[in-house]
């Protein structure tokens, strides 16, 4: 059984560029939940989505967007992009609204220069 | 105060000791309790998942969630270099409204000393 893809699995981006990651969950799994991971911060949740709806939003600022498609695959975007959104951004996919046992993606690893 | 408080270590055991992470927490709503464990440049691998208090045992692995005194406890048997990674905890509760999100520690960084 195939676990969480995220691709790219590294990106590399300028100040002020936008960038698009994607996440597909396991198979039959239908939430999906992005995070974003720094040495500073730990790991930090910034939102959820469920049957293509959003259910949950963390403390990021609109900048900071994501959507879920009628196949659960996800994608999250970052506009305007600033050095401080240099992080390790992990999706993690569970079976059902309860959202526990969450599987997590080897994530995307975000350098904005 | 933030929600989940962990000890970041850096914690280092000689192999075959009996490790013992712990989180508290300050939310009383939190139903669901998780270790995580992440090796370097990987995503986090869930370990062990509980719901509500007590003891649940998988392997080398034993989770322990004692709510009245809003404390969980992971313990590593015969610990193997192997077992070096950061070990996280999260929680989580849950509504009519839909699941709450995951709430993280900070991570205990484990080594293993052969």
């Amino acid at each position: 059984k195939a676990g969480v893809t995220q691709t790219p699995r590294y990106l590399i981006k300028t100040r002020g560029q936008q960038v698009t990651l994607s996440c597909s969950p396991i198979s039959g799994h239908r939430s999906v939940s992005w995070y974003q991971q720094t040495p500073g911060q730990g790991l930090q949740f910034l939102f959820e989505y469920f049957s293509e709806t959003q259910r949950n939003k963390g403390n990021f600022p609109g900048r900071f967007s994501g959507r879920q498609f009628s196949n659960s695959r996800s994608e999250m975007n970052v506009s305007t992009l600033e050095l401080g959104d240099s992080a390790l951004y992990l999706c993690a996919s569970s079976r059902d609204s309860r959202n526990t046992e969450a599987f997590f993606g080897q994530g995307t690893r975000l350098t904005v220069v | 105060q933030k929600e989940v408080e962990q000890d970041p270590g850096p914690l280092s055991v000689p192999e075959g000791a009996i490790v013992s992470l712990n989180c508290t927490y300050s939310n009383s709503a939190f139903q669901y309790f998780m270790w995580y464990r992440q090796y370097s440049r990987k995503g986090p691998e869930l370990l062990m998942y509980t719901y509500s208090s007590g003891n649940k045992e998988d392997g080398r692995f034993t989770a322990q969630v004692d709510k009245s005194s809003k404390y969980i406890s992971l313990f590593i048997r015969d610990s193997q270099p192997s077992d070096s990674a950061t070990y996280l905890c999260a929680m989580s509760s849950y509504s009519i409204q839909g699941a709450q999100k995951l709430v993280f520690g900070q991570g205990t960084r484990l080594t293993i000393n052969p």
